[in-house]
């Protein structure tokens, strides 16, 4: 069966750079079709999508972040990465990866990770 | 402030049936597929309808979805005290990104 995981820091200090990765099972992210997404949730609000990467190495973005954020995979090691720099308290929220399979221009997230909850404070 | 549009709450009593829309533009909704989510309290959102009508299995048949034009729809018929939750609309856009709704809290009375 599919699993998603995310592990990373839990705080933050603000200025700092966040690294998080995602370690899954269950699928390949060298077949065809297969994306892995990382998603956040502010305490209390609503989800925003941030970043994808296709199995072709392809990545997207979120415009209003694509500055801070890089998504890389390890395919080797069944790990999608994503760092984000420059970090604010208002970048305080749970952070999720989730897998997508199918067209290109989908956003079918079928499997999440628990998610992680980042802290960012001095 | 969310680039898919939907009401921040909706109600019903059990056994109602329940509507909540998703407002979006010709870029996102108008012409890809939409998803909607479930969110209950203190867990990672689950996918609940797929490819604008589509259920993965194990979504009861009293979810469904549609969409017309600029807009969907998530309809919950037979209202249960286990469908109290946040729902999320969801579409990828054609400027390469995706995009989400600001979710609705949707309470069983």
């Amino acid at each position: 069966q599919i699993t998603l995981k995310e592990s990373g820091p839990t705080l933050v200090r603000p200025t700092q750079t966040l690294t998080l990765t995602c370690t899954f099972s269950g699928f390949s992210l060298s077949t065809s079709g297969v994306g892995v997404g990382w998603l956040r949730q502010p305490p209390g609000k609503a989800l925003e999508w941030l970043a994808l990467i296709y199995w072709i190495d392809d990545k997207r973005y979120s415009p209003s972040l694509k500055s801070r954020l890089t998504i890389t995979k390890d395919t080797s090691k069944n790990q999608v990465v994503l760092t984000m720099t420059n970090m604010e308290p208002v970048d305080t929220a749970t952070y999720y990866c989730a897998h997508r399979q199918g067209a290109y221009s989908t956003l079918n997230f079928d499997y999440w990770g628990q998610g992680t909850l980042v802290t960012v404070s001095s | 402030q969310s680039v898919l549009t939907q009401p921040p709450s909706a109600s019903g009593t059990p056994g109602q049936r329940v509507t909540i829309s998703c407002s979006g533009s010709s870029s996102n909704i108008g012409s890809n597929a939409v998803n909607w989510y479930q969110q209950l309290p203190g867990t990672a959102p689950k996918l609940l309808i797929y490819s604008n009508n589509q259920r993965p299995s194990g979504v009861p048949d009293r979810f469904s979805g549609s969409k017309s034009g600029t807009s969907a729809s998530l309809a919950i018929s037979g209202l249960q005290s286990e469908d109290e939750a946040d729902y999320y609309c969801a579409a990828w856009d054609d400027t390469l990104i995706g995009v989400f709704g600001g979710g609705t809290k949707l309470t069983v009375l």
